[in-house]
């Protein structure tokens, strides 16, 4: 069956570094490959969308990168700010659009 | 509207009584999509609609779940008979594009159901 696994439920991280979230899927080819942003009581927030035949893509502070050979997309926040804490979400799409279960991202002060 | 709306934003109901949770769309935008989202889980895809045709309900967990939007806009989502593994935050999403994989979702803020 299709499986999205996101590489940890919470993630700590110093104010200032660069914050790398991954995430895994199987049995599934996905046209492309999405981010979201989700705060506590809130849905879901649209970041980026990188295609399969893209490698990367870049807005501001963001960074996604997507390889279809191992199955994996990283995420990366440079010069992380307590700002940037939420919770993050991975969604394939293909035929629908399925999520991953998300990574608690902590900036820490 | 300027996003996509939700109501009720919090349901509580006891177990087995039937409750609908509304949504209304983004202006024009084509495709609407429900998910159900668990305390600490990502986003469960339910059921998809291309204006008023459903065209894939392969997540809807049981017959007690049914969808509707009967003209293309505002859709709801109704749970009848519903059972404490109901509660859940039920998210719907609207996109521009027709195709159900294309585009970014724009989300409501979900409706928070509590079956007790």
């Amino acid at each position: 069956s299709q499986k999205i696994e996101q590489n940890s439920e919470a993630l700590n991280i110093q104010e200032g570094k660069t914050a790398t979230l991954t995430c895994n899927y199987t049995n599934y080819s996905p046209a492309y490959l999405q981010w979201y942003r989700q705060d506590p009581g809130r849905g879901p927030v649209f970041l980026l969308l990188i295609r399969e035949n893209e490698k990367e893509k870049r807005k501001e502070r963001l960074k996604v990168t997507f390889d279809t050979t191992l199955k994996q997309s990283l995420f990366h926040i440079t010069a992380s700010q307590p700002a940037d804490s939420a919770t993050y979400l991975c969604a394939l799409a293909g035929d629908k659009i399925i999520f991953g279960k998300g990574t608690r991202l902590h900036i820490l002060p | 509207g300027a996003g996509v709306s939700q109501s009720p934003r919090y349901k509580v109901a006891k177990r087995g009584q039937d409750v609908a949770l509304r949504c209304d769309p983004i202006s024009g935008h084509v495709s609407l999509f429900w998910y159900q989202q668990a305390l600490g889980q990502g986003p469960e895809f339910l059921t998809y609609f291309q204006n008023e045709a459903q065209l894939d309900k392969s997540g809807l967990p049981s017959d007690r779940f049914f969808a509707e939007r009967p003209e293309g806009s505002v859709s709801t989502l109704k749970i009848q008979r519903t059972q404490q593994e109901d509660s859940a935050v039920y998210l719907c999403a609207s996109s521009i594009r027709t195709s159900v994989n294309t585009g970014e979702l724009f989300f409501g803020e979900g409706s928070r159901l509590t079956v007790l």
